[in-house]
């Protein structure tokens, strides 16, 4: 069965550069959730989207901006990259219609970036 | 707000033995989903088991079960007949649920545990 897919896989960046995450959902889902996991740590919720509107934001900074597209793919922008940003980044995709349905979100591999 | 509590932080098992692992969580929804997430060294999240706040049935996955306890806001996963390839962080994590589509504070983001690491030893 089809997966979501991540691309990069893994990206090294200069301070104060930016970055482009890309993530392509599970064909027919229409909801994407971005996280963010620090080394050790559990995931930290971004920023979510459904149809492509965003449906909630969570602990994303200013410099940060996502969106999704007609596709339903979507892509998370960093920009002035900081040696903090240096984590695993994960985007998962689910139905967001609602109903009796679990909407199990299915996890991509991750994008795992590198501040220097 | 939600609260998922892992108070192992790490565990270790024999090849070929059953291990449980803890999860409780705090919440006043009366419905809400549960799942236990695997993250092996790969760090790939992979899904393990969930289960719906409405049912009273314990899921099970093959050698993967759970105790759900609702009243007691427990939700533990046994892993029988421990593989050398079940060594992973184990998250637990919540949800809510909603009738409704995905909308503006109708989120369903996922609530983690901060996870526990188990090493399964031959």
């Amino acid at each position: 069965a089809a997966g979501v897919i991540q691309s990069p896989r893994h990206l090294i960046k200069e301070k104060r550069e930016t970055a482009t995450l890309k993530c392509y959902p599970i064909p027919r889902h229409d909801t994407v959730y971005w996280y963010q996991q620090g080394p050790g740590q559990d995931p930290q919720f971004l920023i979510s989207f459904y149809e492509k509107m965003q449906s909630d934001k969570g602990s994303i900074p200013d410099r940060f901006s996502a969106q999704q597209f007609s596709d339903y793919h979507s892509e998370l922008n960093m920009s002035s990259l900081e040696l903090g940003d240096s984590a695993l980044y994960f985007c998962a995709s689910s139905l967001g219609g609602g109903g009796t349905r679990v909407e199990t979100q299915y996890f991509g591999p991750g994008t795992r970036l590198l501040v220097l | 707000a939600q609260t998922v509590t892992q108070s192992q932080p790490e565990m270790s098992v024999q090849e070929a033995e059953t291990v449980t692992l803890s999860c409780t969580y705090d919440t006043s929804e009366s419905n809400y989903y549960l799942f236990w997430y695997k993250q092996p060294p790969s760090r790939q999240m992979i899904l393990v088991i969930r289960q719906e706040a409405y049912k009273q049935q314990n899921a099970t996955e093959n050698r993967f079960s759970v105790n759900f306890q609702k009243a007691a806001k427990s939700f533990s996963l046994k892993i029988s007949d421990s593989q050398l390839g079940d060594t992973a962080m184990y998250f637990c994590a919540f949800m809510k649920f909603s009738s409704r589509p995905v909308r503006t504070g109708n989120n369903r983001k996922l609530i983690w545990g901060l996870g526990t690491s188990l090493a399964v030893n031959p």
